[in-house]
């Protein structure tokens, strides 16, 4: 069973649009962390946020917020005034002994 | 002051050779790992040393071995390589001082594989 699913694929906005990334997790552990990470077209993986199952408050950073919700086991993405430069694939992860990453999202903002 | 670095960035071989990837990591971190991602972008992790340790070994065939002569290098060594090996393979990076993945994972670059 898969333990992060992004069930979106790809999504397509025009850019200045708002767009939220889903991704549901499973895990039977109280202690465990939520991650997500940005992969652009050049390739590295960048590193954007980590959760711990503790702390439901929603975090927001610039343009990116990202709301958690231990009652539906979510952990969703929302870039607000979507940019070109946002293109690119994003990975949510779980981490509980090791690490579980979604299968990413492609978001491509057109201009 | 690159954090965790790989070399080769690039890397076409035909098949049946043998290969290595090196890593390195100057974060002062306790574990590292290596991840394939295949050509629909999905990550699967394939090692994951702790202090040198081997900590996870997925399924992963025989022809892969890691090496790790001190905890800020993992080496990735592949023998007779095969058409399927062609990925893109990632090294990382956790501050972990246990096994376990709990910490942020800093990832290298990258090195394309492409096997023809």
């Amino acid at each position: 069973a898969q333990k992060v699913t992004q069930a979106q694929t790809e999504i397509s906005v025009v850019e200045k649009e708002d767009v939220t990334l889903d991704c549901v997790y499973e895990t039977r552990d109280t202690t465990y962390y939520l991650f997500w990470y940005k992969q652009p077209p050049s390739g590295e993986l960048v590193f954007l946020i980590r959760r711990n199952s503790f702390d439901e408050q929603n975090e927001i950073s610039g343009r990116y917020s990202w709301n958690f919700q231990k009652s539906t086991s979510s952990f969703n993405f929302t870039i607000t005034a979507s940019q070109v430069v946002d293109s690119a694939v994003y990975f949510c992860a779980l981490s509980e002994f090791r690490f579980y990453f979604g299968t990413g999202t492609s978001l491509t903002v057109i201009p | 002051d690159t954090a965790v670095s790989q070399t080769p960035k690039y890397l076409v071989t035909q098949m049946g050779n043998d290969k290595s990837i090196k890593c390195e990591q100057n974060l002062g971190h306790d574990t590292m790992y290596w991840y394939k991602q295949d050509s629909k972008k999905f990550l699967k992790i394939m090692f994951s040393y702790n202090n040198k340790e081997l900590i996870i070994n997925e399924t992963v065939p025989n022809r892969f071995s890691p090496k790790s002569p001190d905890k800020a290098h993992l080496n990735l060594h592949i023998n007779s390589l095969e058409l399927g090996d062609s990925a893109v393979y990632f090294c990382a990076s956790s501050q972990n001082r246990e096994a376990g993945s709990t910490d942020t994972q800093y990832f290298g670059p990258g090195t394309r594989l492409t096997v023809l």
